[in-house]
């Protein structure tokens, strides 16, 4: 069974960083991109960017290129997110996803930002 | 960027309707190789995305067969043939042709 497990809630100051993990397990960690998705309290999904595991290559939506770090480890099958300069705008939950058409997705991370 | 415009934004429907969401493109999916990489997800409250339609209109696995997708170039539908309550939720479309990826807004099924 392919399972995308996250690591749990966070909490961080403004202008601190987080980093969020996603293990995968049931497939080839290498096999498919891992994607991450950002969903606002209350608002819709939006794509940040992807990492190819295998190769380490990244891609990034404009507005996150400066935000989010994309890694990942193939010794652990863990894909990690790390969410940098927190302002209140950051205060979301992150999905991992992955699969050949995207359709394994991690439970979510609940990310807050306060002081 | 491209922008998908999911309409309507709230649909009400009875248990045994049939509906559909519709999905425009500010740009066609069609990619050079001929593929067109949009997708269909569920959103149920509290849960992750799950998906429902790969490549416009390949059910995902597991889903059942009153969901059906069409379209082509910028303009695609999803349907569901028989609403059932564990349908509820938000349907989002999502194109991954062109970078940087992007969803529509959403649409929201409720119980009338």
């Amino acid at each position: 069974e392919v399972q995308l497990q996250q690591s749990g809630p966070e909490v961080g100051r403004p202008g601190s960083s987080v980093k969020i993990s996603c293990k995968a397990s049931g497939y080839t960690f290498t096999d498919y991109v891992m994607n991450w998705v950002k969903q606002s309290p209350g608002q819709g999904l939006e794509w940040i960017g992807w990492i190819d595991p295998e190769y380490g290559s990244t891609d990034y939506a404009e507005k996150f290129k400066k935000k989010a770090t994309l890694t990942a480890d193939t010794s652990s099958n863990t894909a990690y997110i790390q969410l940098s300069s927190l302002t209140s705008e950051d205060t979301a939950t992150y999905f991992c996803a992955s699969g050949n058409w995207v359709d394994y997705w991690g439970q979510g991370v609940m990310v807050t930002v306060s002081s | 960027d491209v922008v998908l415009t999911q309409t309507p934004s709230t649909l009400s429907a009875t248990i045994g309707q049939s509906v559909s969401i519709s999905c425009r493109s500010s740009q066609s999916l069609l990619d050079s190789a001929g593929n067109t990489y949009l997708y269909w997800y569920l959103q149920r409250p509290g849960q992750s995305p799950q998906l429902l339609i790969y490549l416009v209109s390949n059910l995902g696995s597991g889903v059942p067969n009153r969901f059906s997708g069409s379209g082509s170039g910028t303009d695609f539908t999803l349907k569901i043939s028989g609403v059932e309550a564990e349908d509820l939720g938000v349907y989002y479309c999502m194109q991954a042709t062109h970078a940087p990826w992007t969803f529509g807004g959403g649409t929201k099924l409720e119980l009338k």
